[in-house]
């Protein structure tokens, strides 16, 4: 699996939104670009994923530029229970039964009032 | 809520013991994977099973083992315990249907304390 690179920390206004870059510079063509979360000592959840395409949610965009080789998570309007440590993860296309998530650092997001 | 089940929340017990973490998958998931998060070490993948079977393994040490039933419920098996094994326990799970959709959804995690 590719290789990421996030900024260790970011602040972010309550009601702005928040963007959170990635580099994944070594992405090959059949791996996708995954993004969790993890609220302090809770279980890593789950944000959004895409390939190529830009992907929205109830939760975030995804906006992957067309080389592959960064992304950017934008949640909209970022509320205070959005401070969370937040994973960008590229990961393999295996087949469906394969899969681990490997977590680096992450990007602590720290949204202030 | 995520829809994944973990029990104990918190397990407090000492070194040289064993214990059993165990992890309810959602519904309809069939693959169970188990990872550990330290301090010092972050989030790391320990092992994943698919339909009852082992399907990966990372960095499991060979004290701890893990297997998944029939029913698709999962226990991770950790023994000789030592004190660095103090750390939280995730589970999650996926429905692992294809490459696209393999998104996975975490427990909330055992608290595993080692005095």
């Amino acid at each position: 699996d590719a290789k990421t690179t996030q900024p260790p920390s970011m602040d972010c206004a309550e009601g702005r939104a928040a963007n959170l870059p990635c580099n994944h510079s070594t992405i090959s063509g059949n791996e996708y670009v995954y993004w969790y979360r993890q609220i302090h000592s809770q279980g890593p959840q789950y944000i959004i994923h895409g390939l190529k395409n830009n992907e929205t949610n109830e939760m975030a965009s995804l906006i992957i530029t067309e080389d592959r080789k960064s992304s950017t998570l934008i949640l909209p309007h970022a509320t205070l229970r959005d401070t969370a440590v937040y994973y960008c993860i590229v990961r393999g296309g295996y087949g469906g039964s394969q899969g681990n998530l490997i977590f680096g650092k992450g990007t602590k997001l720290s949204v202030k009032p | 809520d995520s829809g994944v089940t973990q029990t104990p929340k918190h397990l407090i017990t000492a070194t040289g013991q064993r214990v059993t973490l165990r992890c309810s998958p959602r519904s309809g998931d069939l693959s169970v994977y188990w990872y550990q998060q330290s301090l010092d070490q972050g989030l790391q993948f320990l092992i994943q099973y698919y339909n009852g079977e082992e399907r990966a393994k990372g960095n499991i040490l060979e004290r701890f083992s893990a297997q998944q039933f029939p029913d698709l419920h999962s226990e991770l098996n950790l023994s000789s315990l030592e004190l660095g094994d103090s750390a939280l326990y995730f589970c999650a799970s996926s429905v692992a249907k294809d490459r696209a959709h393999n998104e996975q959804f975490f427990g909330p995690g055992t608290r595993l304390t080692v005095l």
